[in-house]
């Protein structure tokens, strides 16, 4: 059972354009929501996080908008950058069923950025 | 400040045999997980440790196992290995107590089993 459904699987952007990554999760018990940067021969980084509290964070050209009652959460990367061409992968976790480190991840998205 | 440290980095391996693999956490973590990441499943959690004790488990078999030392380093043993072993096993450390628990990860250990 996937308790995170990412989309899309891949996404190819050009350079100064908006990337758009979603996720939706099942379990409403989740009140964590990471979302992590890996690039290739690289462990996950995290990029940004949001607590069900809010319904936007923003850092930098990172924004997380979360939409409680409709479980749904997307990461947007502005002004996107050939740097910025990795794999993101969502993630949720629950403080009552596991501690946030138990995280239940999306199954990722590869994102390539054109010059 | 160094970051999460995972040796060894690459390691093939047969089937049947057994492997361990050893993590550092970030100075001062005392919580150190285990995640196995592969092309077809993805990132997925083994178990979690804290302060010498496991903390949670994932849906992994009985052959996956793990332990923390008092220092906090953490290893992770892999019994009887199996060719669906073969994955990319990665540690992470938190720091208790911290607002949002942030996971920091280790570039991993790539298993290959043959």
């Amino acid at each position: 059972q996937q308790q995170v459904k990412q989309s899309p699987q891949s996404l190819i952007v050009q350079k100064g354009g908006i990337s758009i990554i979603n996720c939706a999760y099942e379990n409403t018990a989740f009140d964590y929501f990471p979302w992590y940067q890996q690039f290739p021969g690289k462990g996950p980084a995290l990029l940004i996080a949001i607590r069900p509290d809010v319904s936007e964070k923003k850092e930098g050209r990172f924004t997380i908008s979360f939409n409680k009652s409709a479980k749904q959460f997307s990461l947007h990367i502005m002004d996107s950058q050939p740097g910025d061409s990795a794999t993101y992968f969502c993630a949720a976790s629950s403080i009552r069923e596991g501690g946030s480190e138990k995280l239940v991840f999306g199954k990722g998205t590869k994102l390539t950025v054109n010059p | 400040k160094a970051g999460v440290t995972q040796t060894p980095r690459y390691l093939i391996k047969t089937r049947g045999q057994q492997v361990t693999l050893s993590c550092s956490p970030i100075s001062g973590h005392r919580s150190v997980s285990w995640y196995q990441q592969t092309p077809g499943q993805g990132l997925q959690f083994l178990f979690e440790y804290f302060s010498e004790t496991q903390r949670n488990k994932g849906n992994f078999p009985g052959r996956f196992s793990g332990r923390q030392f008092s220092n906090s380093r953490s290893e992770m043993n892999v019994s009887t290995l199996e060719l669906g072993d073969s994955a990319l096993y990665l540690c992470a450390s938190s720091l208790e107590g911290e607002s949002g628990n942030t996971i920091y990860f280790g570039e991993g250990s790539w298993l290959t089993v043959v």
